[in-house]
Formats: C-alpha cells, structure tokens, sequence
C-alpha cells in the first residue's frame, strides 16, 4: 500500500503557468521529499522538508507541509517544457527511517 | 561522483526463471533500497540493505530477496518469475545519518524486467 497520495493524476498547463500539486499521506512522518521522474527514468530528487517545518524553497519550487492536515504541496512557478515529468512525494515514518513510501505521482504535462 | 549504477538495463526472462539485478551505489553511500514500479501499482518499495543487513521490507512474496555486500553493493533475485513480475526495477542509494534518517535518495536508471 502506499503512504502518499497525489493529487490531481494529471495536470496540463500553459508553459510560463505555475503548477501546484498536492500530497495527502496517512501517518506521522520524519520528513517528505517531492520526486521527479521523466519517462522510464530513475528519479531525481527535487527538495526534502522536515516535519519540523512549515515551507521551503529551491529556484523555481515552493513546497508547504502541513502535518496536522497530513499534506504537502509542491509548486512550480513559471512552468517550462523541460517540467514535464511526473511528480512524486515520498515519506520516511518516524518509526522507521530507513522505509521510504512513494505516493501514486502526479503526472505533468506542459504545452508549448 | 559517479552516480548509482544499475545491470543489465533490459532483460527479458520466460515464466518460471529466475534473475538477478545488480546495484552499485554512490562511493561511500551504505544504504541501499530496491523498488518495484509498475503502471498499475506504481512504486513500491521492495527492500532496504545498510551494512550488509536488511532492515526493512515490502510486502512481496518470498520469491524476491535481495543482499549487499562489504563495499555496499546489492542485488535482488526474483525467482521463479511471473507475467505480473514485469517492471522496471530502480535502486536507490543514501547516505543514511541517525540524524536524518535515509534522507535524499539517489536513483540509478533501472532495469527493466520484461517476462514472457
């Protein structure tokens, strides 16, 4: 089963457009780490947040945590068409660090 | 640095074999996790090695198993090798700290798994 849940699946936008995705999971957590993988590839990781704190930034990335919500969110401001890429959200539990629970990804697409 | 490496990137097996994977992580990283991606069930995590010693794992059959060696190298065995068990296999390594736990995790490319 998986711990992260992505939302929307999919997501097309404008190039130049921001785009926002959500991250539900279900239990208390160490950290969460927003993934990106283009197609058949290995993943990249994209920016860690600790549960410890509220937001963080990286270039063109926002991310948001909200642990009594259980969600994060991943923004990315001024879309290009290298973004699109699947996104993903991964969470380490605090009982278990060494276990990291990838959520279902959200699928990007950027039109020119 | 050279990234993490994974072999072979293809292969394709017949029902009821079994194979191997390879995984050569990040000089100096000794934490090593498998994962399963499929369409339909998307990533799941497999296993994870640190120190030649497993200390997790999915919920898989016991037809997957994996190991790691004294200079963190790993591998994970399928055997007797199922349709459904075609995906692409990625391995990830880390520098595991007390502190942050496994943190950032560094993906090799895969290897794809067709069976037949």
């Amino acid at each position: 089963s998986q711990q992260g849940e992505e939302d929307p699946q999919a997501l097309s936008i404008q190039e130049g457009e921001n785009a926002t995705m959500n991250c539900s999971y279900k239990t208390s957590i160490n950290n969460l780490q927003w993934y990106r993988q283009n197609s058949g590839r290995g993943l990249v990781h994209l920016i860690l947040i600790r549960s410890n704190e509220r937001e963080k930034h990286s270039g063109r990335l926002r991310v948001t945590l909200d642990t009594s919500k259980k969600s994060s969110s991943l923004l990315i401001t001024a879309s290009r068409a290298a973004d699109t890429a699947s996104y993903f959200c991964a969470t380490d539990l605090d009982s278990s660090a060494s276990k990291i629970i990838f959520g279902s990804g959200t699928r990007l697409s950027i039109r020119p | 640095k050279a990234g993490v490496t994974q072999t072979p990137r293809y292969l394709i097996k017949t029902r009821g074999q079994q194979v191997t994977l390879s995984c050569s992580p990040i000089s100096g990283h000794r934490s090593v996790s498998w994962y399963q991606q499929t369409p339909g069930q998307g990533l799941q995590f497999l296993f994870e090695y640190f120190s030649e010693t497993q200390r997790n794992k999915g919920n898989f059959p016991g037809r997957f198993s994996g190991r790691q060696f004294s200079n963190s190298r790993s591998e994970m065995n399928v055997s007797t090798l199922e349709l459904g068990d075609s995906a692409l296999y990625l391995c990830a390594s880390s520098p595991y700290s007390k502190d942050l736990g496994t943190g950032e995790l560094f993906f090799g490319e895969g290897s794809r798994l067709t069976v037949l």
